[in-house]
């Protein structure tokens, strides 16, 4: 069965640390791979997608995620984080041409000021 | 405002009771979505539509059903069937239900069981 995998539960950091939250997923075909985010409060959105091109791919709030096909994995990756970063992020695949989305379990990033 | 609404924020069921989530958007979109979300388990399909009148199975449906009967609504029903109906609901639109779409969420139901 398809999976998707999220490497940590629960992240802590300080102001101004880098993060960086590991995704694979077990499938040998054709993805699309996306990124949400749930702020506190807030409705779950999107933070950026890949579907072809370059495998780098940046969304908002400085966020980017790389593709690495080799590895089945699309890691997000933001160089010095906000308090406002907290929140709880999804990794999520799309296998096929419809737009059945396999999510990961999710990681809840706590940034302390 | 464009956007998904849900109602209501919390429901309650009890046992052998059937209760219906309830979905709209105003995006147009012809595509809808239910998904259940359980602590430390992500979101997981409960249904999907890309259409007027036509729905299918997700992951997870059994103890579930749906109808769509108008494109901007798109209600749940969870069955007395689903034993543990006990979670956070979210549904989702997009433009066309392929798979390179945004899917855009509404704020969710939490359901509890007395």
């Amino acid at each position: 069965a398809q999976s998707v995998s999220q490497h940590n539960h629960h992240v802590i950091l300080s102001e101004a640390a880098s993060l960086e939250l590991g995704c694979n997923y077990s499938y040998g075909g054709t993805v699309n791979l996306f990124w949400y985010v749930q702020y506190p409060g807030q409705h779950l959105q999107l933070l950026l997608k890949y579907f072809s091109g370059d495998p780098l791919v940046k969304g908002i709030k400085g966020f980017e995620a790389e593709f690495i096909k080799s590895k089945f994995s699309f890691n997000l990756r933001k160089p010095s984080v906000q308090w406002s970063d907290t929140a709880e992020y999804f990794c999520a695949v799309a296998t096929d041409s419809w737009g059945k989305l396999q999510f990961g379990a999710g990681t809840q990033v706590v940034v302390t000021p | 405002d464009g956007g998904i609404t849900q109602s209501p924020k919390y429901l309650f069921r009890k046992e052998g009771q059937n209760v219906t989530l309830s979905c709209e958007q105003n995006l147009n979109h012809d595509a809808m979505y239910w998904y259940r979300q359980d602590p430390g388990q992500g979101l997981r399909l409960i249904y999907y539509s890309q259409i007027v009148n036509d729905f299918q199975k997700g992951d997870i449906a059994e103890g579930y059903s749906v109808s769509r009967e108008k494109k901007e609504s798109f209600p749940l029903t969870v069955t007395s069937a689903q034993k543990n109906p006990t979670a956070f609901y979210l549904c989702a639109s997009s433009i066309a239900g392929t798979s390179v779409e945004t899917q855009y969420f509404g704020p969710g139901t939490r359901l509890l069981v007395l």
